[in-house]
């Protein structure tokens, strides 16, 4: 079946510290990877997407590289900010599309000042 | 467009009464999809439709759910009976155009008491 895994959080970090959030996913055909941001009492917002692999999908300084070989779309920034501190989803679409995503648990990233 | 918007954003209810959860999406486009988040499930989906018509309802728990969309701009998720292990966020979800971003509401909070 079509599954994400994602790091277990929580992941707390220092202003202006570097970030990895590991994202691998297991899929049938060729899935649309994403990163999806859950700010505190609010719904989920698109942060960055990749459609095939190698694509670079980036926003807001967030990077994640679709690595086809190693199953993997791994989420990193240089240089994190407080206000960065939010819920991180990794997701995929088969369809190639918004249609039926499947998530991951969720990692929860806090940055202290 | 004021985007997906969902009522009631909170909902405190006693075991055994019944639940109805609404979902405004964003007009004109064919997706709709309702997500119910947990701390210990993360984000399930539980029922999509398309043009109006419910196209896989695989992830609705019981019989107790029931979701109905009776025009595009419209949509609710009832439970009924309601019990304490429903108490989770209800997210409501559309895409913006044909294979495009998610655009998630701000959830409703359920606790059933």
């Amino acid at each position: 079946g079509n599954s994400v895994t994602q790091m277990e959080g929580p992941v707390t970090l220092s202003e202006e510290a570097f970030l990895t959030i590991n994202c691998t996913y297991t899929a049938t055909g060729y899935p649309s990877l994403f990163w999806y941001v859950q700010y505190p009492g609010e719904g989920l917002q698109l942060l960055l997407k990749a459609t095939k692999a190698d694509d670079k999908g980036s926003n807001k300084g967030f990077e994640a590289t679709y690595r086809k070989e190693t199953t993997s779309f791994h989420l990193e920034k240089g240089s994190v900010q407080v206000s960065d501190s939010a819920v991180y989803f990794c997701a995929l679409s088969i369809q190639g599309g918004s249609e039926k995503l499947v998530f991951g648990k969720g990692t929860k990233l806090t940055v202290n000042p | 467009d004021a985007g997906v918007i969902q009522s009631p954003r909170h909902e405190v209810t006693e075991m055994g009464q019944e639940v109805t959860l609404r979902c405004k999406p964003i007009s004109g486009h064919d997706y709709l999809f309702w997500y119910r988040q947990t701390m210990m499930r993360g984000l399930e989906l539980l029922i999509y439709f398309n043009n109006n018509v419910p196209i896989d309802d695989s992830g609705m728990p019981e019989d107790r759910f029931s979701a109905k969309m009776p025009n595009a701009s419209f949509s609710t998720l009832k439970i009924q009976p309601s019990e304490p292990r429903d108490s989770a966020v209800y997210f409501c979800a559309a895409p913006r155009t044909v294979g495009g971003e998610l655009f998630f509401g701000e959830g409703s909070r359920l606790t059933v008491l």
